[in-house]
């Protein structure tokens, strides 16, 4: 089975304090995603790559950035973490060029205070 | 409007019951349409695609209707561990999925 991991499960951070969410995938994926999820509003796609080094902005991709320097990895930055940001984190992969089905990590609840 | 839209329910049924999910979407030019199963403080995970002639897989039943933009998911003899929530997903541009914010089920005893 594809694994997706996503290296922090819950997370706790100050206003202003730079946050890197990682995210590792087992199966030579070609895509990664980013993506938010908030009560009633779903999932929004934050980022996403489709190849190394490559990176398209999703939805909402204000206050944040991503890295793609590996295939396996993609990592979401937040330059100055707000309370807005403040939201479950989740990281997808999928395999070829449409994303028709994705592979979730099982998720990083950010809090920032 | 939103691009796809779900009640969000809850939907209460009892074990055995047969109950029906529905989404619409906004963009007439989708051409992939999946339900995602999320089970609660878990990850969202593939349930089914759904094709344009319907299909099945078990209890589960999804139909697709382009006229009307909506698609359906049925689910046969309710089981107490099919509570969570069902997502509706649609493709439209490239590699751009828009997932609708869920509706939740429970199965009570």
């Amino acid at each position: 089975d594809v694994k997706v991991t996503q290296s922090s499960r819950y997370l706790v951070k100050r206003t202003g304090e730079k946050v890197f969410l990682e995210c590792v995938q087992d199966m030579d994926h070609e895509n990664m995603f980013w993506y938010r999820q908030d009560p009633g509003l779903g999932l929004r796609l934050i980022y996403f790559s489709y190849d190394v080094k490559m990176k398209e902005k999703g939805d909402i991709p204000e206050g944040y950035s991503v890295s793609r320097e590996k295939k396996e990895r993609f990592s979401l930055i937040l330059e100055s973490a707000s309370t807005n940001q403040t939201s479950m984190y989740l990281c997808a992969s999928s395999l070829g060029s449409g994303a028709n089905v994705l592979t979730f990590g099982a998720g990083s609840r950010l809090t920032v205070l | 409007r939103k691009e796809v839209e779900q009640d969000p329910g809850p939907f209460n049924v009892p074990e055995g019951a047969t109950v029906a999910f529905n989404c619409t979407y906004s963009n007439s030019a989708s051409q992939s349409f999946f339900w995602y199963r999320q089970d609660c403080r878990k990850e969202p995970k593939l349930l089914m695609s759904v094709y344009s002639s319907g299909n099945e897989d078990g209890r589960f039943t999804a139909q697709l209707n382009r006229a009307s933009q909506y698609i359906s998911l049925l689910i046969r003899d309710s089981k107490l561990s099919d509570s969570a929530t069902y997502l509706c997903v649609v493709k439209g541009g490239f590699q751009k999925l828009v997932f609708g914010t869920g509706t939740r089920l429970l199965v009570s005893p």
